[in-house]
């Protein structure tokens, strides 16, 4: 079956930067875009970004634009997402979900990774 | 204005009809949008429940119960979650999203209790 399987918790520093994994199996990788959401406690869903693992193509919320960064090793089946410049308020749980290409069904999703941004 | 509008919280009774709501922004015509629900859990990711565009074009997530259905209310401008024959089970949050341009919009979610 479809599985996202991702990287255990971080505590970073404000300023630093952290890369999260997501490990996918039971499916072709490239044949499903993936999405990274996160959410902070108490909070709604947010989404961050796209990225196919096809063509390497991706799309940044706004809000992210030039502080997140989404890659790819398809020889792994594994998709990365890189937040820089972190600040107390990035502290949240990250998730990893693949949909079919544009679309937004997002079937599967990652058991998420907490970051916790903490001087 | 936020794009997409959920209340806050509803309740309802087992065996009873939710009906959740997902306003969009004014100017943002929800018939021509696909509207997306998921369900969470306290302490698990978001399941993915279905995909409602028109009675002609949507999808349900597999495994999901026919029980969860979506529509529209083009006068209020706002995608609607049907939820019939609640179960406590179904005590959880609810986010709607859609495709805005170049990225994908959550609503804020509802937080439905089920007693």
């Amino acid at each position: 079956q479809v599985q996202l399987v991702q990287s255990g918790t971080e505590v970073k520093k404000p300023g630093a930067s952290v890369r999260v994994s997501c490990k996918a199996s039971g499916y072709t990788f490239t044949s499903y875009d993936i999405n990274w959401v996160r959410q902070a406690t108490g909070q709604g869903l947010e989404w961050m970004g796209w990225m196919s693992p096809d063509s390497g193509a991706t799309g940044y919320a706004p809000k992210f634009q030039g502080r997140v960064t989404l890659t790819r090793d398809t020889s792994i089946s594994t998709a990365y997402m890189e937040l820089s410049s972190l600040r107390s308020d990035d502290t949240a749980v990250y998730y990893c979900a693949s949909n079919k290409p544009r679309t937004g069904d997002f079937d599967s999703w990652g058991q998420g990774t907490l970051i916790t941004v903490s001087s | 204005q936020a794009v997409l509008t959920q209340p806050s919280s509803l309740s309802a009774s087992p065996g009873a009809s939710a009906s959740l709501t997902c306003t969009l922004r004014s100017g943002i015509n929800v018939a021509t949008y696909n509207i997306y629900w998921f369900q969470q859990k306290p302490g698990s990711p978001p399941q993915y429940l279905l995909r409602y565009k028109s009675d002609s074009d949507k999808r349900q997530g597999s495994g999901v119960p026919s029980r969860f259905s979506g529509s529209k209310d083009a006068s209020a401008n706002a995608g609607i979650l049907l939820i019939s024959g609640l179960q406590s089970e179904d005590e959880a949050d609810y986010y709607c999203m859609i495709w805005l341009s170049s990225f994908w919009v959550f609503g804020g979610g509802t937080k439905l209790t089920v007693l």
